[in-house]
């Protein structure tokens, strides 16, 4: 089975543009949840989407935002980019309602680097 | 504010040892602890997870112990391999019908042949 496909691996953006990050889910798995991870530290929430909302959101200012798909997909967008958007994205999928013992399956992320 | 506290920061064994990374946290409305796996280029991968209301759980050598009223868990490879050089992050998810994981900052592990 497949699991959580990221696209693209690595991306090369300079200050100011604007970034897709593209997610695939598990078959089956409805939620969808984004993380950024800064080099040497651990992944910090950003969103959690399902049915197509935000479920939650995290201390990431209004340039990000992202959107899901009926389907179940997902895009991350950032506008403006900054120096310190330089880091891992992961997307992380999960079934649907939480019953508490199912865990979040993550991607191998998409490298941003801003110069 | 980091609310899951995690050491120590690196740590290097023997093959055949057996390390031990702790985690300890603040919100007692986290009902989920999670630990991943994480080589480079590579995203996290779920070890081993452990509900508070469980005070030990064993998977293959992985082995989470949970203490609720001192909020704390830790993290137990036993007959460590070079293979499990990685570093390893605990996690707490939110309580309540949504996810959401806040991580410890990652233990750098080191197991020497």
């Amino acid at each position: 089975d497949a699991g959580v496909t990221q696209s693209p691996t690595h991306l090369i953006k300079t200050r100011g543009q604007h970034v897709t990050l593209r997610c695939s889910p598990i078959s089956g798995h409805k939620s969808v949840s984004w993380y950024q991870q800064v080099l040497g530290q651990g992944p910090q929430f950003i969103f959690q989407y399902y049915e197509k909302e935000e479920r939650g959101r995290g201390n990431f200012p209004d340039r990000f935002s992202a959107r899901q798909f009926p389907n179940y997909s997902s895009e991350l967008n950032v506008n403006a980019l900054l120096l310190g958007d330089s880091a891992l994205y992961l997307c992380a999928s999960s079934p649907w309602p939480r019953t508490g013992n199912q865990p979040q399956h993550f991607g191998d992320g998409t490298r941003l680097s801003i110069l | 504010q980091q609310q899951v506290k995690q050491s120590p920061q690196s740590l290097i064994v023997q093959k055949g040892g057996i390390p031990i990374i702790n985690c300890a946290y603040e919100n007692t409305a986290f009902d989920y602890f999670p630990w991943y796996q994480q080589f480079p280029g590579k995203g996290p991968a779920l070890l081993i997870a452990i509900r508070p209301d469980v005070s030990e759980k064993k998977e293959g050598r992985f082995t989470i112990s949970f203490n609720k009223s001192a909020k704390q868990f830790s993290l137990h490879i036993m007959d460590s391999q070079p293979g499990d050089s990685a570093t390893y992050f605990c996690a707490a998810n939110s309580g309540g019908s949504n996810y959401k994981l806040t991580f410890g900052k990652g233990t750098l592990l080191t197991v020497n042949p």
